[in-house]
């Protein structure tokens, strides 16, 4: 069984802190990982995708994947309120289907 | 680029009739699309994947008779609900992704149907 596994939260984090969210699998062979951010009442949206270990940077946003440990994480720098949402990770293994943790909720207060 | 559409976005239907919801990847060929079901704060749960001009891939549990999947095109997936109950209600939501080489295997989500069953 493959297994993502997320804290389900909630974080909660002051306006303008760092944000950490994290992630495990336990498929070793996975290539590909993703972060996903989803608001409620809403289907999820991309935020980034990692293939390589190491750090991957996008705007306020950074993944970081170590396959050595089987672990991925999302950092969200200068959080803002409207990054509340519940962030999803996302591995592919080798069959390329997809298995997604349960979700880390995020709470940004001002 | 990668835009996924679905529709329609609600449908308020009678308890066993059949509701049909409609994925289309606009501006990407998606070989592969996905069908998920959400309940009020849960995760997302993973019904069938298809590929195109393939018969679906159910996940255990998940009943192949009453969901329907037909993904005839690149570019279309119909789930449809059959006979639906109150039970049935919930969020539906479709992914799509290209051929399966390593930089295209990123799935892309639709706006998600609700369906509520009377």
């Amino acid at each position: 069984q493959k297994e993502v596994e997320q804290n389900s939260g909630p974080l909660s984090v002051p306006e303008g802190a760092i944000a950490s969210l994290n992630c495990t699998y336990s498929d070793r062979v996975s290539q590909s990982f993703f972060w996903y951010r989803q608001y409620s009442g809403k289907s999820p949206e991309l935020i980034m995708s990692i293939y390589s270990n190491g750090d991957k940077e996008d705007g306020r946003f950074t993944a970081q994947l170590n396959k050595a440990s089987q672990y991925v994480s999302l950092l969200i720098r200068d959080s803002q309120p409207s990054d509340s949402a519940t962030y999803l990770c996302a591995v592919n293994g080798g069959s390329y289907i997809p298995t997604f943790g349960r979700g880390t909720s995020l709470i940004v207060h001002p | 680029g990668a835009v996924v559409s679905q529709h329609p976005s609600w449908v308020i239907c009678k308890s066993g009739t059949s509701v049909k919801i409609e994925c289309r990847s606009l501006d990407f060929q998606a070989t592969t699309m996905f069908w998920y079901r959400q309940f009020p704060k849960q995760s997302l749960m993973l019904m069938a994947t298809s590929n195109e001009g393939s018969k679906a891939t159910y996940e255990q549990g998940v009943e192949k008779d009453k969901f329907l999947i037909n993904h005839a095109s690149l570019t279309l997936s119909t789930l449809t609900v059959t006979s639906a109950h109150p039970e049935d209600s919930s969020f539906y939501i479709c992914s799509a992704r290209g051929p399966p080489v390593r930089v295209a295997d990123t799935q892309y989500f639709g706006p998600g149907t609700r369906l509520t069953v009377l």
